[in-house]
């Protein structure tokens, strides 16, 4: 499986400011997706980042809140934008291997004030 | 109702215990199914694919019932570090992640 790595690890962050968190892989892939997983929660797809392509969100998610960056086929970053308490959570990138198993990243812990 | 339901536990067994985590799916059309493992604090980690002919690693033994839209996990044998949180999870077009069932194993 690949290895993916996540920065930040965690952070503290105040309400109205942005983060942007990178999701770096070992090999190229060509499917990476972003989610969320809140406090005592299951994981929730927020999109699916293809390179060359904006990114395609699930619905409750836009663009303008979660933009998300693909420049290369073992880069992805995402940004929480305009930051209120309700974004404190986990976000974790994953990659697709064969069929549709996915590898996950270690995650990014958000605490906004 | 939800596309993915689990008993959200806990199971609280001894070591030895034999235990089994069911899961059932709402999209019919689904076409991957597997069990995920996630520690306290710790990204997901894939435990095994499930096949409707079944399979087996080691301890562990995964069905998938398409016709009932259903699918399980036995652990035979429990040891203290399968203690964790067991994520059921189904693929159409996208991974669907149930709540997860979280077991802790005592000795």
């Amino acid at each position: 499986s690949a290895v993916i790595s996540q920065k930040p690890s965690r952070d503290i962050c105040q309400r109205g400011t942005s983060l942007t968190i990178q999701c770096q892989v070992d090999s190229q892939v060509t499917m990476m997706f972003w989610y969320r997983q809140q406090p005592g929660q299951s994981l929730t797809l927020i999109a699916t980042a293809n390179q060359g392509s904006e990114a395609t969100y699930e619905s409750g998610f836009v663009i303008d809140k979660f933009p998300i960056s693909r420049p290369n086929l073992t880069f992805s970053t995402l940004t929480v934008s305009n930051m209120s308490p309700e974004d404190s959570s986990i976000y974790l990138c994953s990659v697709e291997s064969r069929g549709d198993t996915q590898y996950f990243g270690p995650g990014t812990r958000l605490t906004v004030l | 109702r939800k596309e993915v339901e689990q008993d959200p536990g806990p199971f609280n067994v001894p070591e030895g215990a034999t235990v089994a985590f069911n899961c059932t799916y709402s999209n019919s059309a689904s076409q991957s199914f597997f069990w995920y493992r996630q520690d306290c604090r710790k990204e997901p980690k894939l435990l095994m694919s499930v096949y409707s002919s079944g399979n087996e690693d080691g301890r562990f033994t995964a069905q998938l019932n398409r016709a009932s839209q259903y699918i399980s996990l036995l652990i035979r044998d429990s040891k203290l570090s399968d203690s964790a949180t067991y994520l059921c999870v189904v693929g159409y077009n996208k991974l669907i992640f149930g709540a997860g069932t979280r077991l802790a194993v005592h000795p």
